[in-house]
């Protein structure tokens, strides 16, 4: 079974900390992906990485930025956390080459920023 | 411009009816996936079913069946069947190519669906 984990189901932050979010998944994928989910708003794409040391922006990148220096683990960064990142972060993987595979979902981190 | 629309915030249905969750999507590309996951409360993403958009049969898995109308770019899930287990968000979500040649989901903003007993 694909596995897919992440470092903190729930997380509390100040206002200013640097965070970060791990990531890891054991079944050799070359793409990985970090969503934020807010309610009526469904999941948006932070960044995502087809390989390793390389990534792309999604669709709201600002105030984040992510590391992939193993093939396996993706992390995302907040490098000064804000009340408005306050959310749900889920963390995804797939095989990459063509539309044909699904994506495999972390447990997903509950971050409050106070 | 918003790519996947799920107009449902929210559904009820009497327990052992077929439900149709509606999707409709907007591309150019020629070659595309379309998925259906489902996010109970305990806050995982299950894939459900998909749909490539080459192919001609509507996507079938066990009681999840997906209404594949290319023409009018609408890829609803019907649940035939409903249990009281399906009670959750559910979420349609379209994969196009990336520049690299890599491929990322563009989600809609889900239905939650509410099974009565």
């Amino acid at each position: 079974d694909v596995k897919v984990t992440q470092s903190s189901r729930y997380l509390v932050k100040r206002t200013g900390e640097k965070v970060f979010l791990e990531c890891v998944q054991d079944m050799d994928h070359e793409n990985m992906f970090w969503y934020r989910q807010d309610p009526g708003l469904g999941l948006r794409l932070i960044y995502f990485s087809y390989d390793v040391k390389m990534k792309e922006k999604g669709d709201i990148p600002e105030g984040y930025s992510v590391s992939r220096e193993k093939k396996e683990r993706f992390s995302l960064i907040l490098e000064s956390a804000s009340t408005n990142q306050t959310s749900m972060y889920l963390c995804a993987s797939s095989f990459g080459g063509g539309t044909l595979y699904e994506q495999y979902f972390g447990p997903g981190t509950r971050l409050t920023v106070t | 411009a918003q790519k996947i629309t799920q107009t449902q915030p929210g559904m009820f249905v009497q327990e052992k009816e077929a439900v149709t969750l509606d999707c409709t999507y907007d591309t150019s590309d020629q070659s595309y996936g379309l998925f259906w996951y489902k996010q109970p409360s305990s806050g995982e993403m299950i894939f459900l079913i998909y749909q490539g958009s080459y192919d001609e049969q509507n996507a079938t898995e066990g009681r999840y069946s997906l209404n594949f109308q290319k023409a009018r770019k609408s890829a609803n899930l019907v649940i035939s069947a409903s249990q009281l287990g399906d009670s959750a968000m559910y979420f349609c979500a379209m994969r196009e190519a990336s520049f690299f040649g890599n491929e990322k989901l563009t989600f809609g903003t889900g239905t939650r669906l509410t099974i009565i007993p």
